[in-house]
């Protein structure tokens, strides 16, 4: 089956502290994308970060990064010097589309708390 | 301009009502979607519009009928809706349809009575 898990439903953070949400998706396609994006509550839903499946390289974006283990099919999201407004539920997506057939499958989310 | 917009905002419909929901982008992509959130929940995939021809149907009842018109716009038209389809429905964009950034519009707050 072609999944995308995230496996924590809700994470605490103290503001200022850094923090990892864990997704793992399952795929046998060799070219895809993935990609963290953010809703906050009752915002719309936006770009964090991607990464591309033929690139080595874990994608940065300021104080996001990600941890890439394509063998583990692991794709872990490092959210440093957290703020107030990091708060938001996160999703993990991974979408890929070879010989006509596409996907675009969104982990459960996980919520993250930013504690002042 | 990075915007999707949708509307309206929030409607309210009963069963027995047709009405529109509008999605719009001028960011020249090619590819648009449609999806349905329920609260607390993933975003589920319902169409996917590619080159104004529809790419991806998943499977979503024929009470749901979606129109691209032009590149920029697409509608996504709703009959004889049942109290189970009450969600936010999002329409997103990329710039091609199987390797972009999906831009998502703020979503339409649906309820059907």
């Amino acid at each position: 089956a072609q999944t995308v898990t995230q496996s924590q439903p809700e994470m605490s953070v103290q503001e200022a502290e850094t923090v990892t949400l864990s997704c793992t998706y399952d795929t046998s396609e060799s070219d895809y994308y993935l990609f963290w994006y953010k809703q906050p509550p009752s915002r719309q839903m936006i770009l964090v970060i991607r990464q591309e499946a033929y690139k080595q390289q874990n994608a940065t974006e300021n104080r996001f990064s990600v941890n890439f283990q394509k063998a583990a099919k692991s794709f872990s999201l490092k959210i440093s010097d957290s703020q107030l407004g990091d708060a938001a539920m996160y999703f993990c997506a991974c979408t890929w589309g070879t010989s006509g057939t596409y996907k675009y499958i969104f982990g459960t989310g996980t919520r993250l708390k930013v504690l002042a | 301009d990075t915007e999707v917009t949708q509307t309206p905002k929030h409607l309210v419909m009963g069963m027995t009502n047709k009405k529109s929901l509008k999605c719009e982008q001028h960011m020249g992509h090619r590819a648009m979607y449609w999806y349905k959130q329920k609260a607390k929940k993933p975003p589920e995939l319902m169409f996917v519009y590619s080159y104004e021809k529809l790419s991806i149907n998943e499977s979503v009842p024929s009470r749901f009928s979606p129109e691209c018109p032009n590149s920029s716009l697409l509608n996504l038209h709703l009959h004889a809706l049942q109290p189970e389809d009450s969600a936010l429905y999002l329409c997103a964009s990329s710039q091609d349809r199987n390797k972009g950034t999906q831009y998502f519009g703020p979503g339409t707050r649906l309820t059907v009575l």
